[in-house]
């Protein structure tokens, strides 16, 4: 099946500093990506939907200045939590569609750790 | 808009015995609907969908469900449990093809008895 990765898979940061997480198709072309978010123990909950070459469409109550999104080619997107605050700490986990299949491949997931 | 409910947040089975986890949906279009396993720390692994074709739908590791209109509900069971299916369980709908955001449960937390 179509694998998807992520890089880094745990990073530690300050809080005050920026990080930036990737997500990766590695064998096929990802039209749209979805970045979602996983607090301890809960579900996961979407934060937003990213089409290459466009601009990122967020969910509501979700900071698009603090987490920026760049889908620059179909193979990667990444996400840029930027002035990281320890309730920013969480599972972050991407997900990528291709037309020609009707599900969505899960990335790894990156731990974030803000100190 | 989906939605979709798990009923149980963690659920205890013996090894060898059913194992079924529930999940209701509620949609305004004809939904797409999947579960996922996660196991500590990994992402999602998909274990099995439906996409409007067989309403009983076979996946991976013995697991199977099925997707009833009338009861609105995608029951995920398997007939004999393994120590292997403790894990996190998620369902999830999409009113697309794919293409657009998934909505998840709550999560069924699935412990084995030895």
């Amino acid at each position: 099946g179509a694998v998807v990765s992520q890089h880094p898979s745990r990073v530690i940061c300050k809080s005050g500093t920026s990080v930036k997480i990737e997500c990766r198709s590695l064998d096929f072309q990802a039209t749209t990506m979805f970045w979602y978010r996983q607090f301890p123990k809960q579900s996961l909950m979407l934060m937003a939907t990213s089409n290459e070459g466009s601009k990122a469409t967020y969910e509501q109550g979700v900071e698009k200045d603090k987490f920026l999104i760049n889908h620059a080619s179909l193979t990667l997107s990444t996400l840029t939590v930027t002035s990281a605050h320890p309730e920013d700490s969480s599972f972050y986990i991407c997900s990528a569609h291709t037309p020609t299949v009707d599900e969505q491949y899960f990335g790894p997931g990156t731990r974030l750790t803000v100190t | 808009a989906q939605s979709v409910t798990q009923l149980g947040s963690h659920v205890s089975v013996s090894e060898g015995a059913l194992v079924l986890l529930r999940c209701n949906y509620s949609s305004s279009v004809p939904p797409y609907l999947f579960w996922y396993v996660q196991y500590p720390n990994q992402g999602l692994q998909l274990l099995l969908k439906y996409t409007s074709a067989a309403t009983l739908v076979k996946g991976i590791n013995g697991f199977e469900a099925e997707f009833k209109k009338s009861e609105t509900s995608f029951h995920l069971t398997k007939p004999s449990a393994h120590m292997s299916d403790a894990a996190e369980y998620f369902c999830a709908v999409t009113g697309n093809f794919g293409n657009e955001k998934l909505t998840f449960g709550t999560g069924t937390r699935l412990t084995i008895i030895p």
